[in-house]
């Protein structure tokens, strides 16, 4: 059964701070790894991720792909109270499409 | 991006009733779409996948004689949550892809809540 876990679950941090948002899978058939941010309804869109080892960037945040270790990474660097919400990873399967996603990292940045 | 609409974004109906949920690609054409289940504080959970022209694919555990999904056009799937009871709350939100290649595209969620 594909398994995404992220952590940590919970994160406050002050205005400023770099933050790092870890996510490891289990998936039988890896398409893509895919991060989103969703405050009040509906996720938006942060990152796709297929290669490994090949940074995605836009703005403050970053993210990076490990298909030998089954893992990512979210990094935001100079955290904005905006920034707060949850950040949710999810894995596509190469055949079904389907994303499996995980339980989230409520992130809350305090002024 | 591609837009997903999803409708109504907010629904209060009473047990024992039928509630239908919209979701509709406005620029692109989905042969798939995928429906969620959030609880609070929660991840999303899917429930199944909506394929333009046949039976939708349901996740073990998914009643699908509750929750019937119908994908008509390649615009537009639907989810209709049958005979409502309270445990049938919660926020659904459908996803279309634009093809193989690219991201999922998330409609703005539905709150449901049955009294």
């Amino acid at each position: 059964e594909d398994k995404v876990v992220q952590s940590p679950l919970s994160l406050v941090v002050h205005e400023g701070d770099t933050v790092t948002l870890n996510c490891s899978y289990e998936v039988t058939n890896f398409r893509s790894l895919l991060w989103y941010k969703q405050e009040k309804k509906a996720p938006t869109f942060l990152f796709m991720l297929t290669s490994s080892g090949i940074e995605k960037k836009s703005g403050r945040l970053s993210s990076i792909l490990d298909k030998k270790e089954l893992f990512s990474i979210l990094n935001i660097t100079a955290t904005q109270t905006g920034d707060s919400a949850v950040y949710l990873c999810a894995v596509e399967d190469q055949g079904a499409q389907k994303l499996v996603f995980g339980q989230g990292t409520r992130l809350t940045i305090n002024p | 991006g591609a837009v997903v609409s999803q409708h109504p974004s907010r629904v209060i109906c009473k047990s024992g009733t039928s509630v239908k949920i919209e979701c509709r690609s406005l620029d692109f054409q989905a042969t798939t779409m995928f429906w969620y289940r959030q609880f609070p504080k929660k991840s999303l959970m899917l429930m199944a996948t909506s394929n333009e022209g046949s039976k939708a694919t349901y996740e073990q555990g998914v009643e699908k004689d509750k929750f019937l999904i119908n994908h008509a056009s390649l615009t537009l799937s639907t989810l209709t949550v049958t005979s409502a009871h309270p445990e049938d709350s919660s926020f659904y939100i459908c996803s279309a892809k634009m093809n193989l290649n690219t991201e999922a595209f998330f409609g703005q969620g539905t709150r449901l809540t049955v009294v």
